[in-house]
Parts: structure tokens; sequence; C-alpha cells
């Protein structure tokens, strides 16, 4: 089964400052997905950056890169010069072939990070 | 259009109410989901819909019963519903699922649902 674990259940930064949210997984596919979504109080899940197991090189979308070491089964996001607006949960997800005999995809999430950004 | 939207935002009734979540995208997804999320939890998938059939049903209560009228709209009707069953209700829609592992999947703004 696949699992995802997000150790850290609430985080503080500084505003302008760089953080860095942990996700280890555990699956047994060989070809899986990697995403991150944010969700603010509002309650929306928002994407903010995909890795594919296959992907050489780390994703980065602007001012968000993940940090993903295969062999650790690490993929750690890492905000930059975050602002207010970052104060938010932040959940790990993955998705992995296993579930795409049925058609469709089931993505399995963490547990999540509350972000708060201090001015 | 890269939205999913969903009405109600907020919804209060009692255990013998009928009432209807509604979602609708128009980005030509072909897959269509939803979620339950309980506060200070993951979301926790419900219900799948593949080319308007429903492909998953994640053991949920007969007492949520989803409809896919067309490819751009997904419902979920709910019947009977228990105090424990309050919580946020998340819509999302994807791409065709039928390959790779790429699968953004985007959501709506959810229901706000609250059982008395």
């Amino acid at each position: 089964a696949q699992k995802i674990t997000q150790t850290q259940p609430g985080m503080f930064v500084q505003e302008k400052e760089a953080v860095t949210l942990d996700c280890t997984y555990d699956t047994s596919d060989p070809s899986y997905g990697l995403f991150w979504y944010k969700q603010p109080s509002s309650g929306e899940m928002i994407f903010l950056i995909y890795q594919g197991s296959y992907d050489q090189q780390n994703a980065t979308e602007g001012r968000y890169s993940l940090n993903f070491q295969k062999a650790r089964k690490s993929a750690n996001l890492v905000i930059s010069a975050s602002q207010l607006g970052d104060s938010a949960m932040y959940f790990c997800a993955m998705i992995g072939e296993r579930f795409s005999g049925a058609g469709s995809y089931q993505l399995t999430f963490g547990k999540g990070t509350k972000l708060s950004v201090i001015p | 259009d890269t939205e999913v939207t969903q009405t109600p935002k907020h919804l209060v009734m009692g255990m013998t109410n009928k009432k209807s979540l509604k979602c609708e995208q128009h980005m030509g997804h072909r897959a269509m989901y939803w979620y339950k999320q309980k506060a200070k939890k993951p979301p926790e998938l419900m219900f799948v819909y593949s080319y308007e059939k429903l492909s998953i049903n994640e053991s949920v209560p007969s007492r949520f019963s989803p409809e896919c009228p067309n490819s751009s709209l997904l419902n979920l009707h709910l019947h009977a519903l228990q105090p424990e069953d309050s919580a946020l209700y998340l819509c999302a829609s994807s791409q065709d699922p039928s390959g790779g592992t790429y699968n953004e999947q985007f959501f709506g703004p959810g229901t706000r649902l609250t059982v008395l």
C-alpha cells in the first residue's frame, strides 16, 4: 500500500525567509507521481507542484521547488521568500500505477503541515 | 476556464432533510471526484466518476448518492445524514485518467456541510 508521511504538524517561518516542508513516501510502484497542494482557511485545495518518479530534475514553479531524493523516498517542498499569503495547510500526495486499473486515479494524502508566516 | 465551481458554499440541514451538492467544470475533464474532509484532516476519497460512469465507491454509506448527469456536472445527493457527516465536501476533476501517473486534480472551493 502507498503511504505519505508528513512529520511536521505545524511550522512557523518569518516573512521573506525560506522554509522546507518535509514529505516522505512509501510505495512499491515503479512509476508514481508526487504532488503538493495548498489549502488556505477558505477550504479550496490549490495545486502547487508535481514531480514524476522518472523526472531527472527537481520540479520548480515560481517560489516553489521540490527537493526530490528518490533513494531516500523524500519529496520536500521548499518555499522561498515566504509571504503572509503562504499561511495555510500544505498536503503532500502521491499517485501510483497500481490504481490505474480502474481507469482513474486515487490520490494518497499525507496528514498535512500547517504553515504560519510571521510578519 | 480552469475552474471547478461548487454550490452551495454552506449548507445546514436536519437529519430528515434531502439536499444536493452540485459541482461543475468546463475544462473538458473526463474524471470527477467527491472528497470528504473533516477539520484538520486530509481529504478522503468518496467517489470517482470516469467518463460519466461510477468508477470507484469507497464504501460510502447509501445516504450519500452520487450522480453524473453529463461530463461537466457532478451531484451528490444527501438523505438522512448524521451529525458526524458534517464536513467540508470537495469536488475535483482531472483529465483522461487512462494513462500515465500525472493526473493533476483541480479542486473546487468546497461545500461546508453542517448536519443538525
